[in-house]
């Protein structure tokens, strides 16, 4: 079963505004973590943001915010201020407790139009 | 400072070649992985080490695929009798102890794009 659903295949936004990006996630632990990654067309796997499912606050990193609802169990990235640099691919990616490998989704790509 | 290294980044080779891809982890880092991502998706688990041992293969796809990390440092993964399907973008990432809890995060290389004609 897929464990990370992203159902955004492509997006477009306009600089300067903010975009949402949608994870959503399948599991029965109670202890995990989630990640949001970004791959530019240059290929590399860049970190963004984590989110502990423990975590009372929404996990922010500068321009990142996680939309975090644990009950609907979705972990929505949220990019503010778009800047063309922030076009590429988002990869949301979940750590299950006492696992050590990241589950993946398939990934949303972004392309902010000038 | 350095962050994963993983050479060569770029391998193209001929169908029954033996290759090999290396990683360098962020040093310190006492974890490491090994993902395949195929064009257009996620990442794929392929296996861990936590320092020199090898703790789940589980993802390698056959037994033509094998990796080792004998020092606990860098790491060398190999894939004997290579096959078309075998091409993907192979991509390492370290982090500094999985036991730290969830929020160990994982960081990672620019990976190698293996073509196999």
């Amino acid at each position: 079963a897929q464990k990370i659903t992203q159902t955004q295949p492509g997006m477009f936004v306009q600089e300067k505004e903010a975009v949402t990006l949608d994870c959503t996630y399948d599991t029965s632990d109670q202890s995990y973590g989630l990640f949001w990654y970004k791959q530019p067309s240059s290929g590399e796997m860049i970190f963004l943001i984590y989110q502990g499912s423990y975590d009372e606050q929404n996990a922010t990193e500068g321009r990142y915010s996680l939309n975090f609802q644990k009950a609907r169990k979705s972990a929505n990235l949220v990019i503010s201020a778009s800047q063309l640099g922030d076009s590429a691919m988002y990869f949301c990616a979940m750590r299950e407790v006492n696992d050590y490998k990241l589950s993946f989704g398939a990934g949303t790509t972004v392309t902010v139009r000038a | 400072g350095a962050g994963v290294s993983q050479s060569p980044r770029y391998k193209v080779t001929k169908r029954g070649q033996d290759v090999a891809l290396r990683c360098d982890p962020i040093s310190g880092h006492v974890s490491l992985y090994w993902y395949r991502q195929a064009l257009g998706q996620g990442p794929e688990f392929l296996t861990y080490f936590n320092y020199e041992a090898q703790q789940d293969k589980s993802g390698l796809p056959n037994d033509r695929f094998s990796a080792e990390r004998p020092e606990g440092s860098i790491s060398t993964l190999t894939i004997q009798r290579t096959e078309q399907r075998d091409s993907a973008m192979y991509r390492c990432a370290s982090s500094l102890e999985y036991l730290a809890g969830n929020s160990d995060t994982q960081y990672f290389g620019p990976g190698t794009r293996l073509t196999v004609l």
